[in-house]
């Protein structure tokens, strides 16, 4: 398996437009998390799902965010329409709760918002 | 509401010493607790883990401990090395049935000096 892969590795928008990042889960991980990172809150956590099933998005910062998860190899996470606020890296990880006690990791997402 | 927590977002220790990173969670549902450490421009990556049911797990340089009446967990490097250098993330599991989730804490940059 090649891990998480996650795309694009860089975007920059301007603002007001809408963005979509990408993440393809490993095979059989039956979690995936989707997180930004902040320097003030580090990894924070804002959704994730079971089984292609959305469990927790009390994290989403704001209805301009949404992700889905329309089947087990394939998630986004969209903002629309995103600010420069928005700017950060995304990472999403996946996990399989029940055998593997670690999450993996994709390469991350850097956005910008100018 | 950070439930989990490091207070130390920096630290710098000279090579051959110890490094000790602190982590501090706040729910006792949590069952599972991770270490990542994380370099520019990459996903985190998995260190160490330990579960509820131990106190204490190593592996090579690194060791992690773990006090439930605290809530706190720890990791030290012994020796640290210069490539040892980046931003350590604690992470807290729930693997129980209502209660699956993974948290990060904000993350403590280690420094290890020559």
């Amino acid at each position: 398996d090649a891990g998480v892969i996650q795309s694009p590795r860089h975007e920059v928008t301007e603002m007001g437009q809408e963005v979509t990042l990408r993440c393809k889960p490993i095979s059989g991980h039956d979690y995936l998390f989707w997180y930004r990172q902040t320097m003030m809150r580090g990894l924070e956590l804002l959704i994730y799902f079971n089984n292609n099933v959305p469990i927790d998005d009390s994290g989403m910062p704001e209805d301009r965010f949404s992700a889905k998860m329309p089947n087990a190899s394939f998630s986004t996470l969209k903002i629309q329409p995103s600010e420069p606020r928005d700017s950060a890296v995304y990472f999403c990880a996946s996990i399989s709760m029940g055998l593997v006690t670690e999450a993996f990791f994709g390469q991350g997402t850097r956005l910008t918002v100018v | 509401d950070q439930q989990v927590k490091q207070n130390s977002p920096s630290l710098s220790v000279q090579e051959g010493r110890i490094s000790i990173l602190n982590c501090d969670y706040t729910n006792s549902m949590f069952d599972y607790f991770l270490w990542y450490k994380k370099y520019p421009a990459e996903g985190p990556t998995f260190l160490i883990s330990i579960s509820s049911i131990k106190d204490k797990n190593e592996d090579g340089r690194f060791t992690v401990f773990l006090n439930k009446s605290a809530k706190h967990l720890s990791l030290h490097i012994v020796p640290s090395q210069p490539g040892d250098s980046a931003v350590y993330f604690c992470a807290a599991l729930g693997k129980n049935t209502g209660f699956q989730k993974l948290v990060f804490g904000t993350g403590t940059r280690l420094l290890v000096s020559p």
